[in-house]
């Protein structure tokens, strides 16, 4: 249980494009979800905090234009990077947070790797 | 501050214990989590332990919490090569409002020699 999962796995575009990540809880419902992106051999950095009905919670230093957040449905949020530069190349992993979680554990997807050109 | 720090690297040969140590400054936390993540791919919870615990132990994984100095470590005993990735350790602040953020420790590669 709890499973996670990311699509796409990695993708590469052409700057100045906009591109979505998937985030998606497969077997149990989160009101909750975490999106965090990763530089190499770093850290997660926290970027925002996705709430299913309403809108996201950003961390400071994150832009909210450009990194748009969705929270659909109880399953599923998604980030759209739009108008991509090089410099959003990055690692990008959501997390979902299980509704009966004693602990409020967050358990993650596999990660989307954007490259940018 | 939110500032949560482990030790960069640990090499321990296949057999033997390791032991991954993580500081934490926020006294309000009320969990604190291991994660494990190995390359190119996102965390795997490992467990978690309540604040007013001092220990918890999962099989091969004990975590020891020590409250008042702010420090946790995570024990995993007959370390395996599949054990090598980067263990990033977590804490839940009672202040992170209602959707209770984790902050992340800077993680730790433990790599396993044969």
């Amino acid at each position: 249980g709890a499973v996670v999962s990311q699509h796409p796995s990695w993708v590469i575009c052409k700057s100045g494009t906009s591109v979505k990540i998937e985030c998606r809880s497969l077997d149990f419902q989160a009101t909750t979800m975490f999106w965090y992106r990763q530089f190499p051999k770093q850290s997660l950095m926290l970027m925002a905090t996705s709430n299913e009905g309403s809108k996201a919670t950003y961390e400071q230093g994150v832009e909210k234009d450009k990194f748009l957040i969705n929270h659909a449905s109880l399953t599923l949020s998604t980030l759209t990077v739009t108008s991509a530069h090089p410099e959003d190349s990055s690692f990008y992993i959501c997390s979902a947070r299980v509704d009966s979680g004693r602990a409020g554990e967050q358990y993650f997807g596999p990660g989307t790797r954007l490259t940018v050109t | 501050g939110e500032d949560v720090e482990q030790s960069l690297f640990l090499s321990v040969r296949e057999g033997d214990s390791s032991v991954i140590n993580c500081t934490y400054t926020d006294s309000s936390s009320t969990y604190l989590y291991w994660y494990k993540q190995e390359p190119g791919a996102g965390l795997q919870l490992l467990t978690y332990i309540f604040s007013n615990m001092d220990m918890k132990q999962d099989q091969r994984l004990t975590v020891l919490l020590n409250k008042k100095d702010k420090h946790l470590s995570l024990r995993i005993a007959d370390t395996q090569t599949g054990d090598s990735a980067i263990y990033f350790c977590a804490e839940r602040p009672m202040g992170g409002g209602a959707t209770n953020k984790l902050i992340f420790g800077t993680g730790t590669l433990l790599a396993v020699q044969p």
